[in-house]
Order: structure tokens, then C-alpha cells, then sequence
């Protein structure tokens, strides 16, 4: 159980491209998911928290205009990197929690890896 | 802001040897740990998760030790297989603080020799 899944996996596109990734909790409702951002050979570093009918809260140093995240339903947020550049390149990865934040682990998709020429 | 860290950055470690993989942090308000592993391309596994009013406690094949007065984490993993090469990472959550996402150290790449 608690599965999330990402998708897509894998995206290359030109820059000035939006690209929105999907995150979505197969097996149970989430209100609160997450959006980390991984460079490579470095560690994951939160972004946003995306919260089922409110506004997403970003972390310090993220642009919301930039990484617009909605969270429309208990099994879906979405992450959309508005005008893509080149810096904007790196794997994106998002988590959610079947229980309550702190009484289960937080588990993660797969990834997806944008890559912005 | 506050962060959590490791001491190694790679370890080595002989097919059927225990490793031991540390983590320092430095919230003292944190009081939820998790121990991921990441292969790559992929994102992190849950291995085990310890609260702060315990300081030891076990799975299959692995133990995580919590020392709150130094504020230091280590995962322990016993009679290694080459399945487990990959990166670990530790991370933190302070639950009382609200639904916040977890901060992550550094990560040790564990490798197995055959």
C-alpha cells in the first residue's frame, strides 16, 4: 500500500516550455502532499507543501509564480514549471502521507527528470 | 536554516559485513526520523522511521539508533547484499510544528564489493 505515482518520468523540452508534472496517491487520499527538488549528486530540498482547496506554501527562495502547484482533488497535485530555463533542469519528486503527518512515513514517486535544452 | 547532515559521504563495505551509516542533525525540536534509500533515477524507499521518545528500534535486516543528547542518527544494516548499494539518505520532521515536509541530510553512497 501507499503508493504514489509520478508522470510523467522523464521530460525534455526547449526552453521557454511549461511543463506540468502530476503526482497522484494510488492507494489513499492525501491532503497534504509535498514537492521536493533533487540536483544531481545532491539531496532533496523542499519546495512547497500542496494542500487539498487552499493555496500551496513555498518554501523560502522558491518562486510561486514560477512553480505553480494545484491541488484540486485528495489524489492529485499538480506542479507546473512555468517558462522553463536551462537552471530550471533537475528531478522533481513529490511524497505524500496516508495518515496523519508525523504518525506515517511520507512516501515518494518515482521522480520525474526535466531536462530543459 | 537548521539542517541535517551526515559524517560520510561514501561507504564501502564487504558483501555480508553490517554497515553503519551516520547522520547528525541539528534541529532539536525534530522529533520524527526516517531513513531513506534512493537507487538511482529513483525516488527514496522507506526503510525505517524512529519518534523521538524511543531511541532504538528494529526491522528486518536494520536498526536505527537515536541519540537525542547528541543529536545523532545511525542506520545499521546487517549482513549487507548487493541489493543495498545505493544512496542513503536521513531526514527530519519537528511533527508538532504542523504538516511540514521533511528536511534531508546529505546522503552516504553505500557500496557493496562482491
Amino acid at each position: 500500500g501507499a503508493v504514489v505515482s509520478q508522470h510523467p518520468s522523464w521530460v525534455i523540452c526547449k526552453s521557454g516550455t511549461s511543463v506540468k508534472i502530476e503526482c497522484r496517491s494510488l492507494d489513499f487520499q492525501a491532503t497534504t502532499m509535498f514537492w521536493y527538488r533533487q540536483f544531481p549528486k545532491q539531496s532533496l530540498m523542499l519546495m512547497a507543501t500542496s494542500n487539498e482547496g487552499s493555496k500551496a506554501t513555498y518554501e523560502q527562495g522558491v518562486e510561486k509564480d514560477k512553480f505553480l502547484i494545484n491541488h484540486a482533488s485528495l489524489t492529485l497535485s499538480t506542479l507546473t514549471v512555468t517558462s522553463a530555463h536551462p537552471e530550471d533542469s533537475s528531478f522533481y519528486i513529490c511524497s505524500a502521507s496516508p495518515g496523519q503527518i508525523g504518525n506515517q512515513p511520507q512516501h515518494f514517486g518515482d521522480g520525474t527528470r526535466l531536462s530543459i535544452l | 536554516g537548521e539542517s541535517v547532515g551526515l559524517h560520510l559521504p561514501t561507504l564501502s563495505v564487504q558483501e555480508g559485513d553490517n554497515s553503519i551509516i551516520n547522520c547528525a542533525y541539528s534541529n532539536s525540536a525534530s522529533d520524527y526520523f526516517i531513513w531513506y534509500k534512493q537507487e538511482s533515477g529513483k525516488g527514496p524507499q522507506f526503510i525505517i522511521d524512529i519518534r523521538s521518545n524511543m531511541d532504538k528500534r528494529q526491522g528486518q535486516r536494520v536498526t536505527v539508533l537515536l541519540n537525542k543528547t547528541v543529536k545523532h542518527l545511525s542506520l545499521q544494516i546487517a549482513a549487507t547484499q548487493p541489493g543495498d548499494s545505493a544512496v542513503y539518505f536521513c531526514a527530519e520532521n519537528f511533527v508538532g510544528g504542523g504538516a511540514d515536509g521533511l528536511t534531508f541530510g546529505k546522503g552516504t553512497h553505500l557500496i557493496i564489493q562482491p
